[in-house]
């Protein structure tokens, strides 16, 4: 099946420091979409991408898509306390049974005040 | 108005037992996708029901079915449940099936623990 890879894991960064995960997969996608989950919650949309090099700012949040559409970015500017939790992306293929949403291992970001 | 509604927020079985997991989707939304989250993964898609029918079913064994009802609401059913079954059961509503690009929106989850 589909795999999607998340890396880091793990991110712990001072506040006012920018924070970025990355998403990669084997395979082309047909869109990405990126969810929050804070601690003890559940996933949160973020926002989709489409477009092969499609780029979409949500305030400190930047968002990309590559150009082959196999990868995908998470840009934070600045992080905020409020950023706190664990980013994944989630990808749908291209074709046939790939076309379930498959989910990353996600990239838990911790901020320190 | 409403968010995804599911029940019970928590649940404890034992072994062997059978468990429903219910979730309720947004008004208008008429796609329902299942998802099981093991602590420290990624949610992992399960089942995805669109207007009544089964659209797409992930790796999981037999054990797991689910159905979705004429007010789209659904159902997750587990049989002879497993210690390793034990984890947070997240429902998604969304207005199409996840292959038309429609982003989705979770409930709260069940957690399941199985003792």
């Amino acid at each position: 099946g589909q795999q999607v890879m998340q890396i880091p894991q793990y991110q712990h960064v001072q506040e006012g420091e920018d924070f970025t995960t990355y998403c990669n997969s084997s395979t082309t996608l047909s869109n990405i979409q990126w969810y929050k989950q804070r601690p003890g919650g559940h996933p949160v949309f973020l926002i989709q991408l489409v477009k092969s090099g499609e780029v979409k700012k949500q305030k400190r949040l930047t968002f990309q898509f590559g150009e082959a559409k196999k990868n995908s970015s998470l840009h934070i500017t600045a992080t905020q306390t409020t950023d706190v939790g664990t980013y994944f992306c989630a990808a749908t293929g291209s074709s046939g049974s790939a076309r379930q949403l498959t989910f990353g291992s996600g990239t838990q970001l911790t901020v320190l005040p | 108005d409403a968010g995804v509604t599911q029940s019970p927020t928590h649940l404890i079985k034992t072994r062997g037992q059978h468990v429903t997991l219910r979730c309720s989707p947004i008004s208008g939304h008429k796609s329902v996708s299942w998802y099981q989250q093991v602590l420290g993964q990624g949610p992992q898609f399960i089942f995805q029901y669109y207007e009544k029918e089964e659209r797409g079913r992930g790796n999981f064994p037999d054990r797991f079915s689910a159905r979705q009802f004429p007010n789209y609401s659904s159902e997750l059913n587990v049989n002879a449940l497993l210690l390793g079954d034990s984890a947070l059961y997240l429902c998604a509503s969304s207005l199409a099936y996840a292959g038309a690009n429609y982003e989705q929106y979770f409930g709260p989850g069940t957690r399941l623990t199985v003792t």
